[in-house]
């Protein structure tokens, strides 16, 4: 398994303004990937970070929208820009040291946009 | 797209009473099936997991049986405790040359174990 942490652990922000999560891993790891959980909801997937290139990003999801960065392979941030009060959410990242597919999951940001 | 159904949605056992929580797939290509257990205000927490090629697993007192042919999933918690109250979530991925590890999420159940 991994250790992750993440920072924020929890925000309120006004509309309009932006935020920029962080997560920082124990180990090098190949990939990891960046999800939104809404109040009450499932979990799902933005955009998986990739070291050394842009960002891949789901359906419904744009970088305008959520950038994010991956500058080595122990570290990676997401930032929630011209936030609105839709934005509140839980934002997980995880990983998945190796070649493995198992992912591991930091503990949560959790956003209150106002 | 790949779809995750998961029932029940939310399940109520009484202390030592065993829990069933099922999910089914859309995506026949799909081979890796994790579970995870979230508690308020954690991230999630992988408890079991199971690939394609095997039809049970068991950890203690959890355990995750598959049948590729229905394409259904399910997850066994016996001799339940309070401490297993949480919201439980399945995920299924396929596993390819190309494949990026995503997770797709059944919408959760939300486990209450009654002392």
């Amino acid at each position: 398994s991994a250790v992750i942490s993440q920072k924020p652990s929890r925000d309120i922000c006004q509309r309009g303004t932006s935020l920029t999560i962080q997560c920082q891993v124990d180990s090098q790891v190949t990939m990891m990937f960046w999800y939104r959980q809404q109040p009450g909801q499932s979990l799902t997937l933005i955009a998986t970070a990739n070291q050394g290139s842009e960002a891949t990003y789901e359906s419904g999801f744009v970088i305008d929208k959520f950038p994010i960065s991956r500058p080595n392979l122990t570290f990676s941030t997401l930032t929630v820009s011209n936030m609105s009060p839709e934005d509140s959410s839980i934002y997980l990242c995880s990983v998945a040291p190796g070649q493995a597919e198992t992912q591991y999951f930091g503990p949560g940001t959790r956003l209150l946009v106002l | 797209g790949e779809n995750v159904e998961q029932h029940p949605s939310t399940l109520s056992v009484q202390e030592g009473d065993s829990a069933v929580i099922k999910c089914t797939y859309s995506d026949s290509a799909s081979n890796y099936f994790p579970w995870y257990k979230q508690e308020l205000g954690k991230g999630p927490q992988l408890i079991i997991d199971i690939r394609s090629n095997v039809g049970e697993k068991k950890d203690q007192r959890i355990a995750v049986t598959l049948n590729k042919t229905a394409k259904h999933f399910s997850l066994h918690i016996t001799e339940t405790q309070p401490e297993d109250s949480a919201v439980y979530f399945c995920a299924a991925s396929k596993r390819g040359s190309s494949n990026t590890g995503k997770l797709i999420f059944g919408q959760g159940t939300t486990l209450q174990v009654k002392p």
